[in-house]
């Protein structure tokens, strides 16, 4: 098993551009999530699903759009990126759907970002 | 909402010393606590968690924590630290009916010879 992957790894992007991150998982998991973290501020929920075709809000979704066509993928869009976007993001997935917090959540290594 | 205090940001510790983290939890009820260790470069993995029972739990690498209802905490200890336990450290406490996970801001960890 490959777990969580996440593509790509870094990219630096111009203020207004668009662009996706990747993340898929091949352990089955019905719960997949995206973090932002930046320094002081520990991981913060951008995003989240509980199964496919199901996707809500976490605390910080301002910016960015997310969408869960199947249980393996779950792309976080950029749709016009900001410097306050800067970031490391990582994908996260758990076994249960609608327990996420109390599963083991596994993590992708992480796509760092930098918006000019 | 559930939420849980870091109040370290930095701990620096020598090789073979003891190790101490802190996190403070803020629920009247007994909470599911998590710690979660992020190596450089890398995501982050479950070191241990607690749902109920035995208030010290055992986890991956030589890791336990103990959870005391009356410190509101549940800190991460080791015995003897290894210089590949440097770190950034996380708490984390569920959230929303379980549906969401919510991380401290995270104790870095710094060993030294």
């Amino acid at each position: 098993n490959a777990g969580v992957t996440q593509t790509p790894k870094f990219q630096v992007l111009k203020t207004g551009q668009s662009m996706t991150l990747q993340c898929a998982q091949d352990m089955n998991h019905e719960y997949m999530s995206w973090y932002r973290q930046d320094p002081g501020m520990g991981l913060r929920l951008i995003h989240y699903s509980v199964g496919a075709g199901i996707t809500d809000q976490g605390e910080v979704p301002n910016g960015y759009n997310v969408s869960r066509s199947t249980t393996e993928d779950f792309p976080l869009r950029l749709l016009s990126a900001a410097p306050s976007q800067t970031s490391v993001y990582f994908c996260a997935s758990s076994y249960g759907g609608g327990l996420a917090g109390v599963d083991e959540q596994f993590f992708g290594p992480g796509t760092r970002l930098t918006v000019l | 909402a559930q939420s849980v205090t870091q109040p370290d940001i930095h701990i620096t510790v020598s090789e073979g010393a003891s190790l101490e983290l802190r996190c403070n939890y803020s629920y009247g009820a007994t909470p599911y606590l998590f710690w979660y260790v992020q190596s450089p470069g890398q995501g982050l993995q479950l070191l241990l968690k607690y749902f109920s029972g035995d208030t010290l739990v055992q986890g991956i690498k030589g890791f336990e924590a103990e959870f005391k209802r009356s410190q509101s905490s549940f800190n991460l200890r080791k015995p003897s630290v290894h210089w590949s336990d440097a770190a950034e450290y996380f708490c984390a406490v569920p959230n929303f009916g379980n549906e969401k996970l919510t991380f401290g801001t995270g104790t870095r960890l710094t060993i030294i010879p």
